[in-house]
């Protein structure tokens, strides 16, 4: 079936330091995806989203790569800050022809060492 | 606030009790989406609505399951005759439209006993 997947459950950085965060995912029909943070008893928080067309958006602190080949998604955040400690979600839309609704992956823990 | 509202925050009821979550999205918000998330897990897909017409409704668990939003503007969950195994938490989402970014709600933590 379809699935959006983590490689890494947990990953611990320094403060400071870069963090990646990869993504696979399954449908080659998904042209919409998106990233999310969520941290403990709050709702998922929107980062960033890139669309098929692209292979890399920026903001701010965060970079969002696309690579339809291999079908990953990775999500760069520079200079980690302990307020980046939480949960990273990736979704994705599931093809054009979907209402929208999103189908999330199971998640990375990013724990941020000061 | 300008953020998707939900109440109540927590509810805790017995099984067979029937229990209904609100959705206030953000104003003007055409598109709202309502999702379940087991503890450590990633919120998964119940329904969608664009403004008051439910489209999509595939992720509903069971009849016991029901969604409105009769105004196109706040949505309600309903879940009858609860059982345990619905006790999680319930995310409701609202985007301009269809595939664009979705703002989440803090959730409802249903807990049935």
């Amino acid at each position: 079936g379809e699935s959006v997947g983590l490689h890494l459950p947990t990953l611990s950085v320094q403060e400071g330091d870069n963090s990646i965060i990869n993504c696979a995912y399954s449908n080659s029909a998904s042209d919409y995806f998106i990233w999310y943070k969520q941290e403990s008893g709050k709702g998922p928080q929107f980062i960033i989203d890139i669309r098929s067309n692209m292979d890399k958006r920026q903001g701010q602190r965060v970079t969002v790569l696309l690579n339809k080949t291999v079908k990953h998604l990775s999500l760069q955040i520079a200079a980690t800050q302990p307020g980046d400690s939480a949960v990273y979600f990736c979704a994705e839309n599931g093809g054009s022809g979907n209402t929208g609704k999103l189908i999330f992956g199971q998640g990375t823990t990013l724990q941020v060492k000061p | 606030g300008a953020g998707v509202s939900q109440s109540p925050r927590y509810k805790v009821a017995k099984r067979g009790q029937d229990v209904a979550l609100r959705c206030d999205p953000i104003s003007g918000h055409v598109s709202l989406f309502w999702y379940q998330q087991a503890l450590g897990q990633g919120p998964e897909f119940l329904t969608y609505f664009q403004n008051e017409a439910q489209l999509d409704k595939s992720g509903l668990p069971s009849d016991r399951f029901f969604a409105e939003r009769p105004e196109g503007s706040v949505s309600t969950l309903k879940i009858q005759r609860t059982q345990q195994e619905d006790s999680a938490v319930y995310l409701c989402a609202s985007s301009l439209v269809g595939n664009q970014p979705q703002h989440f709600g803090d959730g409802t933590r249903l807990s049935i006993l």
